[in-house]
């Protein structure tokens, strides 16, 4: 199994702060590489598809970044409504996925 | 616009089988060659992908739970269903339905308690 191991496990920043979120995988995933992001109470919501494909109607703040093993998740400059849990999560053995524990970002 | 609702017990007593139906609203199920999925979150916890199915009705299931998951989909009925046996405390979860990956369901929770 491919495990993702995301870091850090809380990130604390302001509004209009950059973010940085990193997601490493066990072996090579190649591109095949999601990040969602959930709110409490609500379903996750598909950001990045493919390492660095916007999914339909998310802001441009939101890249995607990497290949292999090492990717990046960047919010350029944090909204108040970006504070939530984001998930990584791999389906290079599709149709079986894997998701990492999560990155909490907190607002400081 | 497409929706997806889960439905089904809220309440299942442990090494009993839970079952809930995911009804798709706005399109069909079949229309498209789409795989659908169920996915579920422990309470505080991360996200556990259970199984997918193709709108034909191939199934795919985690490894870890493959020996206790049936998939299955009912096209007359626009529906999809999660079935998982001999359940324990462990399986208490928020249960999400979804349009792999872009489309998910509200999810309903899961409590496997006496």
């Amino acid at each position: 199994e491919i495990v993702l191991t995301q870091s850090p496990a809380t990130l604390s920043l302001s509004p209009g702060e950059r973010a940085t979120l990193s997601c490493r995988a066990s072996q090579s995933v190649s591109s095949y590489l999601a990040w969602y992001q959930q709110k409490p109470g609500q379903a996750p919501r598909l950001l990045i598809y493919d390492a660095s494909n916007r999914a339909t109607g998310i802001p441009a703040r939101f890249s995607g970044s990497g290949s292999g093993t090492d990717f990046t998740l960047t919010i350029s400059s944090l909204e108040p409504e970006d504070f939530a849990v984001y998930y990584c999560q791999q389906r290079s053995n599709w149709p079986g996925v894997t998701f990492g524990q999560g990155t909490r970002l907190e607002i400081k | 616009q497409l929706q997806l609702q889960e439905s089904g017990p809220g309440l299942v007593k442990p090494s009993e089988t839970l079952s809930l139906t995911c009804t798709v609203s706005g399109g069909s199920i079949s229309s498209s060659s789409y795989y659908w999925g169920w996915i579920r979150q422990p309470p505080g916890k991360g996200l556990e992908w259970i199984g997918s199915i193709y709108y034909s009705g191939s199934t795919y299931y985690n490894p870890s739970l493959k020996s206790r998951v049936t998939i299955s989909v009912d096209t007359s009925k626009n529906q999809f269903s999660l079935k998982l046996s001999s359940v324990t405390a462990a399986d208490t979860a928020v249960y999400y339905c979804a349009r792999l990956w872009s489309l998910w369901g509200q999810g309903t929770l899961v409590t496997v308690s006496s």
